[in-house]
This record gives C-alpha cells, sequence and structure tokens, in this order.
C-alpha cells in the first residue's frame, strides 16, 4: 500500500540554520509528492511539489528532490527565519485511476528561535 | 480568489446537540474531502466525495455524516456529537486524486469543542 514516514517532531532551530526534514515514502508506480506547510491558526498551503523522479520543487528558499532509488523527498532550508515556524506535512498522491485520496505524514513542528 | 470557505470558524456546543459544518470550493474541483486533525494523530479523512452524489467513508467515519448534493458543497454533519468528537477539522477539495498532479486545497479549520 501507499504510506509516508517524516521524521519526527519537534525540531528547534536557530534563525539562519540549516534545515533538513526527512521525508521517505512507499507507493505502488510513480506518485507525485507535495510539502504542505501549516502556520499557526491556519489551515494546510501547498509548499512545493514534485510529479516525477528527479524533479525539483521549490518555493519561498525550500526545496525537496523526488528521489525515487530511495523513495525519499526531503524538504531543505539554507538558512531558516523565525517566520518559518510551522508544522510541515509530507504527502504522496498516487497516480491510480481508483485512487481515492492523498497519504500524509504526520507531520513535523518546526520552531525556530530569534 | 481560489479557495475553500468552511464556517464556523470556532464552535462549542453541547453533546447531542446536531450541528453541521459547511464547506464550499469555488474551483469546480470534483473532490471534497473532511479531515480532523488531533494532536499526536496527525490528519485523517472521516469522509471524502468524487462528485455529486458521490460520498464514501474515510478512515475515521464513525458519528459523522455527509452530503453532496452540489459540486461547490460539501457539509459535515454530526447528529449527535460527543466530547470525543472535539477536535480541528479541516475541509479541503482538488481535482480527482488519480491524476497524482492536483494538489488538495485547504479550508482554514473549524474549531469544535463538544462538552
Amino acid at each position: 500500500g501507499n504510506s509516508v514516514t517524516q521524521m519526527e517532531g519537534p525540531v528547534t532551530l536557530s534563525e539562519e540554520a540549516f534545515l533538513t526534514i526527512n521525508c521517505t515514502y512507499t507507493a505502488t508506480g510513480y506518485p507525485s509528492l507535495f510539502w504542505y506547510v501549516q502556520y499557526p491558526g491556519e489551515g494546510l498551503q501547498l509548499l512545493l511539489k514534485a510529479t516525477k523522479a528527479d524533479d525539483k520543487g521549490s518555493n519561498k528558499g525550500f526545496e525537496a528532490t523526488y528521489r525515487k532509488e530511495t523513495t525519499s523527498f526531503h524538504l531543505e532550508k539554507g538558512s531558516v527565519q523565525v517566520s518559518d515556524s510551522a508544522v510541515y506535512f509530507c504527502a504522496l498522491s498516487p497516480r491510480e485511476s481508483s485512487a481515492s485520496k492523498i497519504i500524509f505524514g504526520s507531520g513535523t513542528r518546526l520552531s525556530i528561535r530569534p | 480568489e481560489a479557495q475553500v470557505t468552511q464556517n464556523p470558524r470556532y464552535l462549542i456546543t453541547v453533546t447531542g446537540k446536531k450541528l453541521t459544518v459547511t464547506c464550499s470550493q469555488n474551483m469546480n474541483h470534483e473532490y471534497m474531502s473532511w479531515y480532523r486533525q488531533d494532536p499526536g494523530l496527525g490528519l485523517r479523512q472521516i469522509y471524502y466525495s468524487m462528485n455529486v452524489e458521490v460520498t464514501d467513508k474515510g478512515d475515521v467515519p464513525e458519528g459523522y455524516k455527509v452530503s453532496r448534493k452540489e459540486k461547490r458543497n460539501f457539509p459535515l454533519i454530526l447528529e449527535s456529537p460527543s466530547p470525543n468528537q472535539t477536535s480541528l477539522y479541516f475541509c479541503a477539495s482538488s481535482f480527482l486524486p488519480g491524476t497524482g498532479t492536483s494538489p488538495l486545497h485547504f479550508g482554514n479549520g473549524t474549531r469544535l469543542t463538544v462538552t
């Protein structure tokens, strides 16, 4: 079956630190992969996506590369800011006509200290 | 502006008093879904709908009902709420998930407290 595993939080970093949040997946076929971000008091919003192997999604300084060989989609940012404090969700969307949902990881809470 | 609108944002009610949380989207999406978010449990899908008049159970459907009479609306109904349904609820929509490329668009959430 399809599943997503992401690193547990909370993750606490100082401003300007390098960020990595690990995400690995199990899927049949070739899914699309997403990172969503949830800021305090808000709903989830799409941060970036990649639809095929070796694609790199990027947005707001965040990047993630679709690695088929390691079934991973790790989120990275070179220099985090206090405003990046949020919960981050890795997600998978199967490419199957019978697919009925997007599969989410458990979420990683990120806190950035000034 | 493309959006998913949920109402209300906050709701406090008592056990057994029927309530409805509304959800509307203006993006002509076929797919709509309800989730609940609880600390330590992540997002859990309650019900989803692939199109008008087509609904199905998600992972945690007990105690909830939905309907999809129009493409844009997908209300969540709690016929007899209980305290274990106290949670943060999200509605989301997208084009059909089987394409693999359509991201979900989320509403801003409804925080429900059942006493």
